[in-house]
């Protein structure tokens, strides 16, 4: 298995762009989550779903955020407009089982907004 | 605010020590689980141990887990210099705002080892 894809590795934009990060989950898997992390704020979750349906959202940080996920195997993150303050490390996680709890993360997504 | 808290923040040891990190937390959990970070990459799942466990066993990691005290401790023995990496705990817990499960990360121990 390939693990969890996301695209693209490196995004530099300006401010006010629009900026959509991309998630592949594993095959199978039945739960999807976005993470970001900085070095002030660690690790923070974002959104998560099951079989496709958001279940927590709390963690989105603003109305400038949104997440979607149109079938089980594609997820996108989207910020409209982006901001200085957004720039960081996006993961995507996915997980077969809640039960089971491991979290099988991409590579990640580093955001640099200007 | 984060449930986990790891100690210390960083650690630096000789090859072949032992590195002991800990975590507390604020909840009652479902489970622990310790994710590893190298540097400019996603985190890959070390150990998860359940709240009615109290240690657990893989290869050179030890863990252990003190629900009474809410702390966990990661023991990585006879340490090489490929353990060089961010250990991250993480707490699988019900969000007492939201009723939902949540897995919510501490901010890390920087583990370096010298060889």
């Amino acid at each position: 298995d390939a693990g969890v894809i996301q695209s693209p590795r490196h995004e530099v934009t300006e401010m006010g762009q629009e900026v959509t990060l991309r998630c592949k989950p594993i095959s199978g898997h039945d739960y999807l989550f976005w993470y970001r992390q900085t070095m002030m704020r660690g690790l923070e979750l974002l959104i998560y779903f099951n079989n496709n349906v958001p279940i927590d959202d709390s963690g989105m940080p603003e109305d400038r955020f949104s997440a979607k996920m149109p079938n089980a195997s594609f997820s996108t993150l989207k910020i409209q407009p982006s901001e200085p303050r957004d720039s960081a490390v996006y993961f995507c996680a996915s997980s077969p089982d809640r039960n089971t709890g491991e979290l099988f993360f991409g590579e990640g997504s580093r955001l640099t907004v200007l | 605010s984060q449930q986990g808290e790891e100690d210390p923040q960083a650690l630096s040891i000789q090859e072949g020590e032992n590195a002991t990190m800990n975590c507390s937390y604020k909840t009652s959990i479902n489970n622990l689980q310790w994710y590893r970070q190298n540097s400019g990459r996603g985190l890959v799942h070390l150990i998860l141990i359940r709240s009615n466990e109290r240690e657990k066993h893989s290869g050179r990691l030890r863990v252990t887990l003190d629900t009474s005290k809410k702390s966990s401790s990661l023991l990585i023995t006879a340490s090489r210099a490929a353990d060089t990496a961010s250990y991250f705990c993480a707490t699988d817990a019900r969000q007492v705002k939201t009723s939902y499960d949540k897995v919510i990360f501490g901010p890390g121990t920087s583990l370096s080892v010298i060889p």
